[in-house]
């Protein structure tokens, strides 16, 4: 069974930075293309980042570029969102989500969440 | 930025209802367009890949269509387990975006 489980968020202030984690069991993981997106309170969803099976592609969202890097070790299975000089519209939910075989088609499995929130 | 619109925002609809939610794109996106389903406090589920393509274990009364830049979301009968916030998004190219989302309520 696919399982992804974020981890990480907390209170942060602004101008603050955090490293957000995704566990990633059930599957193979060094095969897959993996995801980051969020979602604020109350809103729509809103792609973040993705990285390349390998490490070696990475891209970035507008809003997050310069600011937020997206990282991951295939020997631990694990995803890693860096974020740093975080804004007060950077508060929401972050999902990990994998991506497809294919990986132009889509996101088929999600984590639940990790909430961030940037408040001083 | 490729930019995706949805309409409508909000549809009301009684169970055993079609409905259609259309997603356009600001420009041509091949068939990279893929449909998720989101309930309140979990996380989306995929539906539709590849604009046509049904996920695995989706009910068949979910069905995409399209290509380029106009996509269709068509629910043939309204279950009450549908009731949902609908969100497409394009993968063709960067950045990934999505659309604002359908919120599709009980009449």
């Amino acid at each position: 069974e696919v399982q992804l489980v974020e981890s990480g968020g907390v209170v942060v202030q602004p101008g603050g930075s955090l490293r957000l984690s995704c566990a990633a069991s059930g599957f193979t993981f060094d095969d897959y293309t993996m995801h980051w997106v969020r979602q604020a309170p109350g809103k729509g969803l809103e792609w973040v980042s993705l990285i390349s099976w390998d490490g070696g592609s990475t891209y970035y969202a507008d809003s997050v570029k310069g600011r937020f890097t997206i990282s991951r070790d295939n020997s631990k299975n694990s995803l890693y969102l860096q974020m740093n000089s975080l804004r007060t519209e950077d508060t929401a939910l972050y999902y990990c989500a994998k991506a497809l075989p294919d990986s132009s088609s889509g996101l088929d499995y999600w984590g639940q969440g990790t909430l961030v929130t940037v408040s001083s | 930025d490729i930019q995706l619109t949805q309409s409508p925002s909000f549809l009301s609809a009684s169970v055993g209802d079609r409905v259609t939610i259309t997603c356009r794109a600001s420009q041509g996106i091949s068939s990279y367009l893929a449909w998720y389903q989101q309930k309140p406090g979990k996380a989306p589920k995929l539906l539709i890949y590849a604009a046509s393509t049904l996920q695995s274990g989706v009910p068949s009364r979910f069905s995409g269509s399209g290509s380029g830049t106009e996509f269709t979301l068509t629910i043939s009968s309204l279950q009450p387990e549908d009731f949902a916030t609908y969100y497409c998004q394009q993968l063709n190219s960067y950045p990934i975006t999505f659309g604002q989302g359908t919120r599709l309520e009980i009449k």
